[in-house]
């Protein structure tokens, strides 16, 4: 069974442009989350999707969206890049969160290196 | 403030020798969540255990064990006779609901890195 898949594995962007992240969840999976793990700050937690919609986001600003399509894979979309933007985001998926699913393991994908120069 | 407290940065032990890993958490939720995830080397994070807040019985896996203290807000991960193979960052994390709006997140410690050494 394919695990979560990641795209690109590397971005390197220029400050003020746009990245684009995508993540596949693994199969029977419908919650899809997004991390920033920047260098010693441990996993912020982004954005949680499920069935569609945002579920919950962290502290981010605005300029971190991201959506949820029918088949449930996820774009993570951060505008108008900052060099503080520079970091691993991982995605990861779990059986629904909702209805009480909290309980549910999470699992990752191997990330994408965001590096903004 | 910080929910998940992993207050270990980085651990160094020798093969063979026995490790905990700290893990204290905060919530008012009166049911939650903690987990365990390792982060080795090669990036992704793989899942160890998970406990929810009325089950307080520890748990072994191999190598591995768990003290879940709901008394003390603790956590902890206890590796016997450590590995090389089990250096990697390990994470503690919480899940709790948000009171305001119904939904559910997770909150990582900020993590432990453990290296062994032969």
């Amino acid at each position: 069974e394919a695990g979560v898949t990641q795209s690109p594995t590397h971005l390197i962007k220029t400050r003020g442009q746009q990245a684009t992240l995508r993540c596949s969840p693994i199969s029977g999976h419908t919650s899809v989350y997004w991390y920033q793990q920047a260098l010693g700050l441990g996993l912020q937690f982004l954005l949680w999707y499920d069935e569609g919609e945002e579920r919950n986001r962290g502290n981010f600003p605005p300029r971190f969206s991201g959506r949820q399509f029918p088949n449930y894979s996820s774009e993570l979309n951060v505008n108008a890049l900052e060099l503080e933007d520079s970091a691993l985001y991982l995605c990861a998926s779990s059986f629904s969160g909702l209805a009480g699913g909290t309980g549910n393991e999470q699992f990752f994908g191997p990330g994408t290196r965001l590096t903004v120069l | 403030a910080q929910k998940v407290t992993q207050a270990q940065t980085e651990i160094s032990v020798v093969e063979k020798e026995d490790v905990t890993l700290d893990c204290v958490y905060e919530t008012r939720d009166t049911t939650y969540y903690l987990f365990w995830y390792k982060q080795p080397p090669s990036g992704e994070l793989v899942f160890l255990i998970r406990r929810n807040s009325f089950d307080e019985q520890n748990e072994i896996s191999g190598r591995y064990s768990w003290n879940f203290q709901k008394s003390t807000s603790s956590f902890n991960f206890t590796i016997t006779a450590s590995q090389v193979v089990d250096s990697a960052v390990y994470f503690c994390a919480l899940s709790e609901r948000v009171v305001t709006s119904g939904t559910y997140k997770y909150i990582f410690g900020t993590g432990t890195r453990l290296k062994v050494l032969a």
